[in-house]
């Protein structure tokens, strides 16, 4: 069984399309992060989030921590081409960072 | 920078063949890492380490072993190498439970 749950696990939209990507649990995380990976390469930290409720923002991409510090999202507004990826969200929990199975994003021009 | 290095960047086995994934991080962090990324799939912690001498098993850890001698190295033993092994290895490394930051990846192929 997968600690976190992402969904969709695969996205395929046009450029300049919003989306919103979802990292699930029933376990409550101290903090999550998230992190995209390229082709060949290990995964790359974009943000942390550890308070419930907690918005933060990195240009385009908007990052929010469930009130119960059990779930996560990222949303995406006006997509890129240059935003196609493996997003992951990871939760730290017990002294151990876990991650989820991904959410494959394509955008297509 | 160097940050986390892995070697070997490739590696073919036979079944039941044994060897050792290098790990080493030149950022003095406490906590280090294995995973194994499957193909399109998210990352499975298989051992992880909060110190030197302290090592812990993850969600995936039957078939390999490690040790954590020194705070720079970490490195993942495979005694009998399986099909089921043939995987993405990643090693990462982090201050406590911050960013954590990852090698490049060993494609391990068991056949």
């Amino acid at each position: 069984t997968q600690l976190l749950e992402q969904s969709p696990q695969f996205l395929s939209i046009q450029e300049g399309e919003n989306l919103t990507v979802y990292c699930n649990s029933s376990s409550v995380f101290s903090s999550l992060q998230w992190y995209r990976q390229e082709p060949g390469e290990g995964p790359v930290l974009l943000v942390t989030v550890v308070t419930g409720g907690e918005v933060k923002k990195l240009k385009r991409l908007t990052f929010q921590f469930g009130d119960a510090r059990k779930d996560s999202s990222l949303h995406i507004t006006a997509a890129q081409t240059g935003d196609t990826g493996l997003y992951l969200c990871a939760g730290e929990r017990a002294q151990k960072l876990v991650f989820g199975q991904g959410t494959r994003l394509t955008i297509n021009p | 920078n160097a940050g986390v290095t892995q070697t070997p960047k490739f590696r073919i086995l036979k079944i039941g063949q044994s060897m050792t994934l290098q790990c080493t991080q030149d950022m003095n962090h406490n906590y280090m890492y294995w995973y194994r990324q499957d193909p399109g799939m998210g990352l499975k912690l298989i051992y992880y380490s909060v110190g030197a001498g302290i090592t812990d098993k993850g969600e995936v850890p039957n078939g390999y072993n490690v040790s954590r001698s020194t705070t720079e190295d970490f490195p993942l033993r495979l005694e009998l190498a399986a099909p089921s092994q043939t995987s993405v290895y990643f090693c990462a490394s982090s201050y406590s439970l911050a960013e954590a930051f990852f090698g490049q990846g060993t494609r391990l192929t068991v056949v």
